[in-house]
């Protein structure tokens, strides 16, 4: 089955603690992307990659890394968590950048910074 | 960033109402998608309308694309409480995908 999968699912953690958000798609996709959802705010892109070894900014990196090593894997890293970091948070991924390609999202990781 | 505007915000109706929700934009956009977000699951694609003026639909579904390409419209017919969930629209920004801030659809019995 096609899918995003992502762990995990519920996350507490508290303020200053490292955590890894994982993320893996298993349709050979190249584009992959973090978005986190907010009341209010929407789905607001944090970063993506075009590629392995490519990653850039989307509109609120800060606070946030990513990796990609290998396609299928696009983990989140939040160094140093804040309160203000919690949040819904998706990943989604793409055949590629182009422009009309459907996005798959992961079920999602709710996170919450104490 | 290129932003979109969804209107309402909120919506709830009875089973077997028709609705229309909107996403515009005051830039064009070389296409646009909608998405359907049920709790506690990630968004689905619906549709993704290119052409200006393009009509799609999708069972009771009817996805709309204004003709300056800058605007998109969704509308139900007879709406059925499993047409609960957000609604989403979503338009390419570079190498980004911008959503708008969703509407939320409530269909009672």
């Amino acid at each position: 089955e096609a899918q995003v999968t992502q762990n995990p699912r519920y996350l507490i953690t508290v303020t200053g603690k490292k955590l890894t958000v994982t993320c893996s798609q298993n349709m050979n996709h190249e584009y992959m992307s973090w978005y986190r959802q907010d009341p209010g705010l929407g789905l607001r892109q944090i970063y993506y990659s075009m590629n392995v070894e490519v990653t850039d900014k989307g509109d609120v990196p800060e606070g946030y890394k990513v990796s990609r090593k290998e396609k299928r894997n696009f983990p989140l890293i939040l160094e140093s968590p804040s309160p203000n970091q919690t949040s819904l948070y998706f990943c989604a991924s793409s055949l590629t950048q182009v422009k009309n390609t459907e996005a798959f999202f992961g079920q999602g990781t709710r996170l919450t910074v104490v | 960033t290129q932003l979109l505007e969804q209107s309402p915000q909120f919506l709830s109706i009875q089973e077997g109402e028709n609705l229309t929700v909107y996403c515009n934009s005051s830039s064009v956009f070389s296409s646009l998608q909608w998405y359907r977000q049920e709790p506690g699951e990630g968004p689905v694609l619906l549709v993704t309308v290119v052409t200006g003026g393009e009509v799609k639909k999708l069972k009771r579904l009817t996805f709309q694309f204004g003709d300056a390409r800058k605007d998109s419209s969704l509308h139900i017919t007879a709406a059925q409480p499993g047409d609960t969930g957000l609604y989403l629209c979503a338009g390419p920004s570079g190498y980004a995908l911008n959503f708008g801030k969703g509407t939320s659809l409530l269909v009672t019995p």
